[in-house]
């Protein structure tokens, strides 16, 4: 099962693109590269996946590499409603997402 | 939108206790799920429903039951409540079972059990 590596902690300054990494070496074929967000207390929220193409929604952007080990999901102009855990997950069986320990970003003023 | 509603958002019970926790989506999704989360866990799926009159046990069921109402709403209930069972609960939904689909969360149900 493909298996997820976050750095634990990043900060951003407020206006500013916020690149947040993702290695998936193990990733296979048919696994989609999704993520999500988690603010303090509220549920996890969908930002944006993709399989093979880069994509871009009105919260965010997913580059994946061309061998699909590692992915980022950039926010082009971070607000400090955005400091949040940011999960990566590719592994998806039986119907149940795997969310990790995720990337804690915070927004500085 | 409210998307994935869920009710109560907070509760307290003692040891022995029965409850039912609401979800409800109005996205007209097939696919409804149940999910605690612990901390240092992550999140762990209870039940699911891929559409409306299946249900199917995911990772941890034991403790809890499912009833899919109808299309809109899936409830879970704990027959005789544990301190174990102590949790925050997530309900989430989406277009369809599988991986190509983004699930959509409520904002859970913090439990408590003394």
């Amino acid at each position: 099962d493909a298996k997820t590596t976050q750095p634990p902690s990043m900060d951003c300054a407020e206006g500013r693109a916020a690149n947040l990494p993702c290695n998936h070496s193990t990733i296979s074929g048919n696994e989609y590269v999704y993520w999500y967000r988690q603010i303090h207390s509220q549920g996890p929220q969908y930002i944006i996946h993709g399989l093979k193409n880069n994509e871009t929604n009105e919260m965010a952007s997913l580059i994946i590499t061309e061998d699909r080990k590692s992915s980022t999901l950039i926010l082009p102009h971070a607000t400090l409603r955005d400091t949040a855990v940011y999960y990566c997950i590719v592994r998806v069986t039986g119907n149940q997402f795997y969310f990790g320990t995720g990337t804690s970003l915070t927004v500085i003023p | 939108n409210a998307g994935v509603t869920q009710t109560p958002k907070f509760q307290v019970l003692k040891t022995g206790q029965s409850m039912t926790l609401q979800c409800a989506q109005d996205m007209n999704h097939n696919s409804m799920y149940w999910y605690r989360q612990d901390p240092g866990m992550g999140l762990r799926l209870i039940y699911y429903s891929a559409s409306e009159g299946t249900t199917d046990k995911g990772e941890v069921p034991n403790g809890y039951n499912v009833s899919r109402l109808n299309k809109r709403e899936f409830s879970l209930r704990l027959e005789s409540a544990a301190p174990s069972q102590t949790s925050v609960y997530f309900c989430a939904s989406s277009e369809a079972p599988g991986a190509s689909q983004p699930q959509h969360f409520g904002d859970g149900t913090r439990l408590s059990i003394l």
